[in-house]
């Protein structure tokens, strides 16, 4: 069972467009959202996070939006340029001891200039 | 350095042989963790450790087997590797807070069983 599902799985943007990533899950135990960017060749590093208390947290050029009643969150990348063109990936934390971050699949992001 | 250190990096081996991935981490962080990504298949976890004295399975761990010798070391084994084992395996550690959530991870160690 797929407990974090990520869309799309790939992702074509122009320069200075606006890249969406979208994520749903299903556990309402989970109560910690986070985005991990990978590089080619490199481990995946943590972007940008949120809690379920907030809709909205923003970093930079980088968004989360969060719908805790549909179960789902995004992320959003403004202006968009070739440095951000990296592989994507959500995630989420249940609120209980003794677990760990569930993944989704990720989103291979392209930004052409 | 690096905080998180995996070795080796890449290794070519043929099936039924034993493979052992080793990680060792400078953060003093208490928990490790074993990922496997998989092209399409994102970040799945095989096992991951709390402390010296605490291993647990993730999603994927049958074929795999894990020793937590330090603190700071935490090596993956493969007992009998078979082809679909192929893949690029990742040592993360993150802090006891289990709320912060956040892994820092190694660069990765590239398996190709033949």
């Amino acid at each position: 069972q797929q407990q974090v599902k990520q869309s799309p799985q790939s992702l074509i943007v122009q320069k200075g467009g606006i890249s969406i990533i979208n994520c749903a899950y299903e556990n309402t135990a989970f109560d910690y959202f986070p985005w991990y960017q990978q590089f080619p060749g490199k481990g995946p590093a943590l972007l940008i996070a949120i809690r379920p208390d907030v809709s909205e947290k923003k970093e930079g050029r980088f968004t989360i939006s969060f719908n805790k009643s549909a179960k789902q969150f995004s992320l959003h990348i403004m202006d968009s340029q070739p440095g951000d063109s990296a592989t994507y990936f959500c995630a989420a934390s249940p609120n209980q001891a003794g677990t760990a971050l569930i993944f989704g699949k990720g989103t291979t992001l392209s930004v052409s200039s | 350095d690096a905080d998180v250190t995996q070795t080796p990096r890449n290794r070519i081996t043929k099936t039924g042989k034993r493979i052992m991935l080793e990680c060792s981490q400078t953060k003093g962080h208490d928990r490790m963790y074993w990922y496997r990504q998989d092209p399409g298949l994102g970040l799945r976890l095989i096992y991951y450790s709390f402390d010296v004295k605490d291993i647990n399975k993730g999603e994927i761990s049958d074929g795999y087997s894990v020793s937590r010798q330090a603190q700071a070391k935490f090596s993956l084994s493969l007992e009998s590797a078979i082809p679909n084992q192929t893949a690029l395996y990742f040592c993360a550690t993150s802090a006891l807070d289990r709320n912060t959530g956040e892994l820092f991870f190694g660069e990765g160690s590239r398996l190709t069983v033949l």
